[in-house]
């Protein structure tokens, strides 16, 4: 049974659509982020939830819309794409979003391709 | 802010041979956590190993340990007996408390090759 699980797995899309990314983890964490993981193999957190709460979000444009309906889920909206925005992105839970201990445990990637 | 600098982006191990990955941080934190990250081309990111930074001795998992060395603001991992099969991205990161969230920052990585 997969912990943590991202649909789809591959997209590919033209500039200025939209598209979403789905989320779920089954290890009862309170906690959800949205990685992006750049041509480069960089990896940049996007958003964080907790429990339902945005709780981290980064300097990322107002074109990324993550949304958790609820602690289970996370989800990522991109409207007007653009060739920037290839990538792959992470989607990741933890027990706890106050405390530094404890690892992030990732879905296996969505790689999004813009042409 | 939190800072992590891996100063390898490629590294070369033959089979059956030790091999360091260096990793070094940057963090006024008082208190925080380093991971090592394995990442296969199949491209799941695959957690390896943690070390607390108030924790007095070295992380060990299997073939995996973390050389912390808390006043040089290093945590390099070494893989002992490397296997064909070692041959991944590695990413040091590491989670403290920023603001009222504690988030995984990552290093650029490094890309190891394990060969006959």
């Amino acid at each position: 049974d997969t912990a943590v699980s991202q649909t789809p797995k591959y997209l590919v899309t033209q500039m200025g659509n939209d598209k979403s990314i789905k989320c779920e983890q089954n290890l009862g964490h309170d906690t959800m982020y949205w990685y992006k993981q750049d041509s480069k193999k960089f990896l940049k957190i996007m958003f964080s939830y907790n429990n339902k709460e945005l709780i981290i979000n980064e300097t990322v444009p107002n074109r990324f819309s993550p949304k958790s309906p609820d602690k289970a889920h996370l989800n990522l909206h991109i409207n007007s794409l653009e060739l920037g925005d290839s990538a792959v992105y992470f989607c990741a839970s933890s027990l706890a979003a106050w405390s530094p201990y404890g690892e992030l445990f990732f879905g296996e990637g969505s790689r999004l391709t813009v042409l | 802010a939190q800072k992590i600098t891996q100063t390898q982006p490629g590294m070369f191990v033959q089979e059956k041979e030790a091999v360091t990955l260096d990793c070094t941080y940057d963090t006024s934190d008082p208190s925080y956590g380093l991971f090592w990250y394995k990442q296969p081309s199949s491209g799941e990111m695959i957690f390896l190993i943690y070390q607390g930074s108030y924790d007095q001795q070295n992380a060990t998992e299997g073939r995996y340990s973390l050389n912390f060395q808390k006043a040089r603001k290093s945590a390099n991992l070494v893989i002992s007996a490397s296997q064909l099969g070692d041959s991944a991205m590695y990413f040091c990161a590491m989670r403290g408390l920023t603001g009222t969230a504690s988030k995984l920052t990552f290093g650029t990585g490094t890309r190891l090759q394990v060969t006959l």
